[in-house]
């Protein structure tokens, strides 16, 4: 079955504790992304990789890490989370072919982070 | 800049009745447009899309959306609601160029009642 797997679904830690959020999907697509989802702001581009070892920031970068090592997985790294990254955050991929802005994303089912 | 505007953020329907959900975008070239559904605790889940031809496209679950130009909307349509479809609905662009490459509206969600 074709999908974007998130691990962990839930996640709750202290202001500071570095933490990794694992994405991998098995379509071979070349497009990845992280977004947030905040109340009242919709899902916010954290970071996109539109292959491998190519990875770029999106609009809400700051805070975030991540790498694209191999095609399939694409981590988020928090180095010293804070509370105002206490979110709902969402990976998605797509085939990059033209676009990829021109191809569906493929979500996985979601990290909800707290941080205190 | 690319923008999209979901100017309702909740609305409640009927079920059977017909559902129209509003999207207005902004973008300067020609825009490849989508509309996701996110049920409780699940990712989005792609139901429609345009990217040319047709400005009425058909989708999954019954939905349909209209592309007007003119009015730069890309309107979700529904004929009749069933209590399933209650879930977050977000209109999407798909944007070229260095870096992001989908803007999102901030969702309508839907509340379908007996």
């Amino acid at each position: 079955e074709a999908q974007v797997t998130q691990n962990p679904r839930y996640l709750i830690t202290v202001t500071g504790k570095k933490l990794t959020v694992t994405c991998s999907q098995n379509m071979n697509h070349e497009y990845m992304s992280w977004y947030r989802q905040d109340p009242g702001l919709g899902l916010r581009q954290i970071y996109y990789s539109m292959n491998v070892e190519v990875t770029d920031k999106g609009d809400v970068p700051e805070g975030y890490k991540v790498s694209r090592k191999e095609k399939r997985n694409f981590p988020l790294i928090l180095e010293s989370p804070s509370p105002n990254q206490t979110s709902l955050y969402f990976c998605a991929s797509s085939f990059a072919g033209t676009g990829p802005y021109n191809s569906p994303l493929h979500f996985g089912n979601g990290t909800r982070l707290t941080v205190t | 800049a690319q923008s999209v505007t979901q100017p309702d953020i909740h609305i409640t329907v009927s079920e059977g009745a017909s559902l129209e959900l509003r999207c207005n975008y902004s973008y300067g070239a020609t825009p490849y447009l989508f509309w996701y559904v996110q049920s409780p605790g699940q990712g989005l889940q792609l139901l429609l899309k345009y990217f040319s031809g047709d400005t009425l496209v058909q989708g999954i679950k019954g939905f349909e959306a209209e592309f007007k130009r003119s009015q730069s909307s890309f309107n979700l349509r529904k004929p009749s609601v069933h209590w399933s479809d209650a879930a977050e609905y977000f209109c999407a662009v798909g944007a070229s160029g260095r870096g992001n490459q989908f803007y999102f509206g901030t969702g309508t969600s839907l509340t379908v009642i007996p």
